[in-house]
C-alpha cells in the first residue's frame, strides 16, 4: 500500500511569490491533516479535512495560506504571498478514522529568502 | 495554549540497554497518545497508541499511560544502533494533534 505522498520535497521561493504543496494521502482515507515544522520548534496542526471539507482550520497562521480539498482525494496548501517566516517543513498525514493513527509523509521543505 | 513537553536530550544508552523516553501534558481531557519516530530529514514514523491508564507492549516496546499524573513513557528494550532517532510524543484532543519538540536518542554500539 502506497503512504502518503508530498509534491515537492523542497521549495525554495523568495519573499512575495507564490508556492502551491500538494499531498496525496494513503488510498481510503477520509481524513487528511497539514502540520508545520519550524526549525527548533514542534510540529504544529495547521489543519484539518474530512473528505472535502474542511473540519477544523484553528491553526492556519492567516489568510496567506490557503487549503483545498476538491473532490476528498489530494490535497493543496498555497501560501501567497510567501513571508520570511513561512520557512519550515509541511507536513501531510491521513488517518482512516478520526480517532485512528495518523500517517505522516515525507515533508515538504520551504525556504523563503 | 496546550503543551506537550519532552526532555530534549540527547539520551546515549548502550546497545542492548533499555531507553526510557518520558512525555508530560497540559491538558486533562486528552484522550489518545501516540510515539513516533523520526529519523533526520525523514517523515515521522507512528511506533506505538495507546488510550488507556496501564502499559501496552508490542515487540521491544512499551507505553505506558498515567491520566492522572499526565504522563506518558516509552520503554525500548535490548536498544539497538537502528533506534537512533528523535522520538515524539503526541497527545490527541478532538481533532487535533499536539506535538512535543522530541527527545533524540542515540543508542552506542
Amino acid at each position: 500500500e502506497a503512504g502518503v505522498t508530498q509534491f515537492p520535497s523542497h521549495s525554495v521561493i523568495e519573499k512575495g511569490q507564490t508556492v502551491t504543496l500538494r499531498c496525496d494521502p494513503i488510498s481510503g482515507h477520509d481524513n487528511l491533516y497539514w502540520y508545520r515544522r519550524v526549525m527548533g520548534k514542534e510540529i504544529k496542526f495547521l489543519l484539518h479535512f474530512v473528505k472535502e471539507s474542511k473540519q477544523d482550520e484553528s491553526g492556519m497562521p492567516n489568510n496567506r495560506f490557503l487549503a483545498e480539498r476538491t473532490g476528498g482525494t489530494y490535497s493543496t496548501l498555497k501560501v501567497q504571498p510567501a513571508e520570511l517566516e513561512d520557512s519550515g517543513v509541511y507536513f501531510c498525514a491521513s488517518s482512516q478514522v478520526p480517532r485512528g493513527e495518523q500517517y505522516f509523509g515525507p515533508g515538504t521543505r520551504l525556504t523563503v529568502t | 495554549q496546550k503543551e506537550v513537553e519532552q526532555n530534549s536530550g540527547p539520551l546515549s544508552v548502550p546497545e542492548g540497554a533499555i531507553a526510557s523516553l518520558n512525555c508530560t501534558y497540559s491538558d486533562r481531557v486528552s484522550q489518545s497518545f501516540f510515539w513516533y519516530r523520526q529519523y533526520s530529514g525523514k517523515s515521522p514514523e507512528l511506533i506505538m497508541s495507546i488510550y488507556s491508564n496501564g502499559d501496552k507492549e508490542d515487540g521491544r516496546f512499551t507505553a505506558q499511560l498515567n491520566k492522572a499524573s499526565q504522563y506518558v513513557s516509552l520503554l525500548i528494550r535490548d536498544s539497538q544502533p537502528s533506534d537512533s532517532a528523535t522520538y515524539l510524543c503526541a497527545v490527541k484532543e478532538s481533532n487535533q494533534f499536539y506535538f512535543g519538540t522530541g527527545t533524540s536518542l542515540t543508542v552506542i554500539p
